[in-house]
């Protein structure tokens, strides 16, 4: 079955520590995009890729960082830069024929 | 810039029909989309609206007035499984920007 993975679920990182959220979908979509989500909160667009090698800040870049090498793979780098980080995040894909963006499970990161 | 509004809590009893609307401030936008959220979990995609009018999908209807900047989500027969948070998005530049959400509690 088509879809998007996410991994891991869960995930803790100790303070000043860079992490790697990893995105993989088998749509064949061109367009991948990760969002934050924060408790009771709607979606905030940290980045967005349209094309392979090719991505986009969103609203919440700082702190975070990508890579588009294929298209198949959209990883989300949380750096230390980031002062807040503990959030769920959530990847997503759309494919030129839909108007509905299709999300991963997501994953929940927590700072130690 | 842009914002979209929606009431944050909507409370009805299981089986009547509830109504969540949205209204927003933004332009040069393709369309106006709903997506449905249980707790923990990811959206999923409702519902489009990419012309002013009504768009009937089962239980759930979407509406648009592009005029009047305002569009809304209706579940009709309502279940105890549609307890679940609704997102009003807009499809803009290549991006698709959120509302906060409206929390939906279905009561028996």
């Amino acid at each position: 079955d088509g879809g998007i993975t996410q991994s891991p679920k869960y995930l803790f990182r100790k303070e000043g520590q860079n992490v790697t959220l990893s995105c993989e979908q088998n749509l064949n979509h061109d367009a991948m995009y990760w969002y934050r989500q924060d408790p009771g909160q709607g979606l905030r667009l940290i980045y967005y890729s349209q094309i392979v090698n090719d991505f986009q800040k969103g609203d919440i870049a700082e702190g975070y960082s990508v890579s588009r090498e294929k298209k198949e793979s959209f990883p989300l780098t949380v750096t230390s830069a980031q002062k807040n980080p503990t959030a769920f995040y959530l990847c997503a894909s759309k494919g030129q024929a839909y108007y509905g963006y299709t999300f991963g499970s997501g994953t929940r990161l927590t700072v130690v | 810039g842009q914002s979209l509004e929606q009431p944050s809590e909507v409370t009805a009893v299981e089986g009547a029909i509830v109504q969540i609307n949205c209204t927003y401030q933004t332009s040069g936008f393709y369309g106006l989309s709903w997506y449905q959220q249980h707790d923990g979990g990811a959206p999923t995609f409702l519902s489009y609206n990419g012309l002013d009018g009504l768009e009937e999908t089962g239980r759930f209807s979407s509406f648009l007035s592009r005029s009047d900047s305002y569009g809304y989500l209706l579940l009709q027969e309502l279940q105890m499984k549609d307890s679940a948070s609704y997102f009003c998005a807009v499809l803009r530049g290549g991006k698709l920007i959120f509302g906060q959400g409206t929390e939906l509690s279905v009561k028996p």
